[in-house]
C-alpha cells in the first residue's frame, strides 16, 4: 500500500528549540508538500518542492525552512519554535502533473498529520 | 486569486438523510481541478474525486455525487443517506492549470451523522 508517513503523531516542544518534522513517501512523487491546519482556517500551505533540492514558498512560509536532500523525503524546520506554530502539521506527495494530460494518480496523498504543541 | 469557500461549517444529521455539503471558488484560469478530501477522526485525508474544468459531467460513486457547475462556480458534494462513518471534516480544494502544483483549500465543513 502506498504511502506517506510522518515520522512523529505527537510532539511537544519548548519555545525556542529546533524543531524537524519528517516526512517519506514510497511513491516516487515528485511533489511534496507541508500544509498546517488550524481550526476555521483550513488548510494553509507552508512550503513545496518539485524536485530534489529545489523548494518554493507557499502562503504562509514566515518561520520555516524545508529541506529535501533526497527525492522521497521532505523535512520542515522550526528554526526557532514559537507558541503560535503550535498546529497540525500536513505533509503530502503528488507525480508532477503533464501538460495536457490527466495524470494516472487522482490527486494528492496525505500522511496521517503531525500535531505539535509548543510550550 | 483563487479562492475555496466552504461557507457550512458544521452540519448535523441524522442517520439515513441525504446531506449536500456546499462549495464555492474563484479562478482566472479557464482551465482548473477542483477536489473533494475527507478528513475523519484519525486525521489522514482522503481523497474523494477531482474533477477537471473542461468535463462538467456529474459523478455518482455509490451514496456519493457531485455537482459540478460552472455557471455558478460551484462544486458542492452531496451523500444519500448518510451513515455514522460518514462522520470527518470534508475540505474542497482547487488547483490552477498554470499553477497544478499549487493545492488551495477551503476551511472545511464538519459533518456529523447521529444514529
Amino acid at each position: 500500500d502506498v504511502k506517506v508517513t510522518q515520522s512523529s503523531r505527537y510532539l511537544v516542544k519548548r519555545t525556542g528549540e529546533k524543531v524537524f518534522l519528517e516526512c517519506v513517501q514510497d511513491m516516487d512523487h515528485e511533489n511534496m508538500f507541508w500544509y498546517r491546519q488550524d481550526p476555521g482556517l483550513g488548510l494553509r500551505l507552508i512550503y513545496f518542492s518539485y524536485d530534489v533540492k529545489m523548494k518554493e514558498k507557499g502562503d504562509i512560509p514566515e518561520g520555516y525552512s524545508v529541506s529535501r536532500e533526497k527525492k522521497e523525503r521532505f523535512s520542515l524546520i522550526l528554526e526557532s519554535a514559537s507558541t503560535n506554530q503550535t498546529s497540525m502539521y500536513l505533509c503530502a506527495s503528488s507525480p508532477i502533473w503533464v501538460s495536457g494530460t490527466v495524470s494516472l494518480n487522482y490527486g494528492y496523498t496525505f500522511g496521517s498529520g503531525t500535531r505539535l504543541t509548543v510550550v | 486569486a483563487q479562492k475555496v469557500t466552504q461557507a457550512q461549517t458544521e452540519i448535523s444529521v441524522v442517520e439515513k438523510e441525504d446531506v449536500t455539503l456546499d462549495c464555492v471558488y474563484e479562478t482566472r484560469d479557464t482551465t482548473y481541478y477542483l477536489f473533494w478530501y475527507k478528513q475523519p477522526p484519525s486525521g489522514e485525508l482522503v481523497f474523494l474525486i477531482r474533477r477537471n474544468s473542461f468535463d462538467e459531467q456529474n459523478e455518482i460513486s455509490g451514496r456519493y455525487s457531485w455537482n459540478f457547475q460552472k455557471s455558478t462556480s460551484s462544486f458542492n458534494f452531496t451523500i444519500t443517506a448518510s451513515q455514522v462513518v460518514d462522520s470527518a471534516v470534508y475540505f474542497c480544494a482547487l488547483s490552477e492549470a498554470g499553477n497544478t502544483d499549487k493545492l488551495i483549500f477551503g476551511t472545511g465543513t464538519r459533518l456529523q451523522v447521529f444514529p
